[in-house]
């Protein structure tokens, strides 16, 4: 257990509508990373952040920010979902030990319809 | 471009059987490697990694990985299947350059009674 939670774990939105996903931890960790699942493109980065106000695009940022304003959480915002970004989303952390080794969310469910 | 390639989407295994999901990698300088399992519904669990030392990593629940330079591969192994092995692996490299880690497009592990 990473002490990562994600939320919400499921939510089915509609084509535009803005949506933010809510990951938070409990082990202070410096650094966070969203990733999508999607079937034959196994997970992607979306984004990640090394500190707080500290963030970078990853793979697949097209359509997506995020914000760190606290340690323990970081929000994933799609500002007008589009059905390409149904998916699963998974938070992620990196701990120091063992070394530069990332522990996964639960994720969340989301569908754009 | 540094990548990570699972060359077969699913393998079959009886249980009892030993069973090997394969991965091979192509990286600049020396690479650090990842397993993860997911079971259904759920986030990655990290079963074990690969950064310098013996060839043969040991990992959780009874999985284990053989680095060969060589081949540029980085096989999971277990000596005896079970049902419960049944789960989607991830074999995942860092990316020295950008300190991200790019996943694989996933393996199906399907161990048969």
């Amino acid at each position: 257990d990473a002490g990562i939670t994600q939320s919400p774990r499921h939510k089915v939105t509609e084509t535009g509508t803005p949506v933010t996903l809510r990951c938070h931890q409990t082990e202070n960790h410096r650094y966070m990373y969203w990733y999508r699942q999607d079937p034959g493109h196994g997970l992607r980065l979306i984004h990640y952040s090394y500190g707080v106000k500290d963030t970078d695009k990853g793979e697949v940022s097209d359509g997506y920010s995020v914000s760190r304003s606290k340690t323990e959480d970081f929000l994933l915002t799609l500002e007008s979902a589009t059905s390409s970004q149904t998916s699963v989303y998974f938070c992620a952390i990196k701990k120091r030990e063992p070394r530069d080794t990332q522990y996964f969310g639960p994720g969340t469910r989301l569908t754009v319809l | 471009a540094q990548s990570v390639a699972q060359p077969e989407d699913q393998v079959n295994v009886a249980e009892g059987n030993p069973l090997t999901v394969k991965c091979t990698y192509s990286v600049s300088g020396n690479p650090y490697l990842f397993w993860y399992v997911q079971y259904p519904n759920r986030g990655l669990q990290f079963l074990l990694k690969y950064i310098t030392g013996d060839n043969l990593v040991k990992g959780s629940y009874g999985f284990e990985a053989e680095f060969n330079k060589s081949q540029t591969s980085f096989h999971l192994k277990k000596p005896s299947a079970l049902v419960s092995d049944s789960a989607l692996y991830f074999c995942a490299v860092r990316d020295s350059s950008t300190d991200k880690l790019i996943f694989g497009t996933g393996t199906r592990l399907q161990v048969f009674p």
